[in-house]
């Protein structure tokens, strides 16, 4: 069955600190794809990126980053020098590759709230 | 930039009431869905729908209903609103045409049920 774990319920940073959220996955599939949205307190969820199955590189993206291993089926997302801003909650999400047609459905992690503190 | 619109950020309403919540895309979007969120168990899937008058139940469809008459609104119904139900609801669209294409969703209505 599919799952998606993030084991850490709340983190808290002081500004200018590192932080890494982790995301665990579980699917049969050989081919899917694993994104990470941010929620920030107005409500809406923020698309940050999409990860298919094939591709282990890691990506930068300014102070974000993501490192896809599938040795350890884990999607971690690090946030250099964080900011105020960044206070959001972050949800890792597993998508299976559609089946005759795609359908997207997404199973979502129960999400990590990071507060930054100034 | 695809907006995804939710008809009310804020609602109340009574127990045993028809609810109707509305959710309108303008990126042409062949996928709608409708979550909700509760603190503990992140989103989970009500109902989605691939086209238009076309729908298929997700993993908590008790309680709901949907309706899909125009391909860019999707709306949620819960026939007999109860207490169980007060949540915040997120509906979300992405393009059927390409392979896993990422959600975008809108600011969500948070909904009480006295």
């Amino acid at each position: 069955a599919q799952k998606v774990t993030q084991a850490q319920t709340e983190i808290s940073v002081v500004e200018k600190e590192d932080v890494t959220l982790d995301c665990v996955y579980e699917t049969r599939d050989t081919t899917y794809y694993l994104f990470w949205y941010k929620q920030p307190p107005s409500g809406e969820l923020v698309f940050l990126i999409r990860r298919n199955s094939f591709d282990e590189q890691n990506e930068i993206s300014g102070r974000y980053s993501w490192n896809f291993q599938k040795s350890t089926s884990s999607f971690n997302f690090t946030i250099t020098a964080s900011q105020v801003v960044d206070s959001a909650v972050y949800f890792c999400a597993l998508s299976e590759a559609g089946r005759g047609g795609a359908t997207n459905k997404l199973i979502f992690g129960t999400g990590t709230l990071l507060a930054v503190q100034p | 930039d695809v907006k995804v619109t939710q008809s009310s950020r804020y609602l109340v309403k009574r127990t045993g009431e028809k609810v109707f919540l509305e959710c309108v895309q303008d990126m042409d979007h062949e996928n709608m869905f409708w979550y909700r969120q509760d603190p503990g168990l992140g989103l989970r899937l009500i109902y989605f729908s691939y086209d238009v008058k076309m729908k298929e139940k997700g993993d908590i469809p008790e309680g709901y209903s949907v309706s899909r008459e125009k391909k860019e609104r999707f709306s949620l119904i819960l026939e007999s609103a109860s207490t169980n139900q007060t949540s915040m609801y997120l509906c979300a669209s992405s393009y059927r045409r390409r392979s896993n294409q990422p959600q975008h969703f809108g600011d969500g209505t948070r909904l009480s049920i006295l």
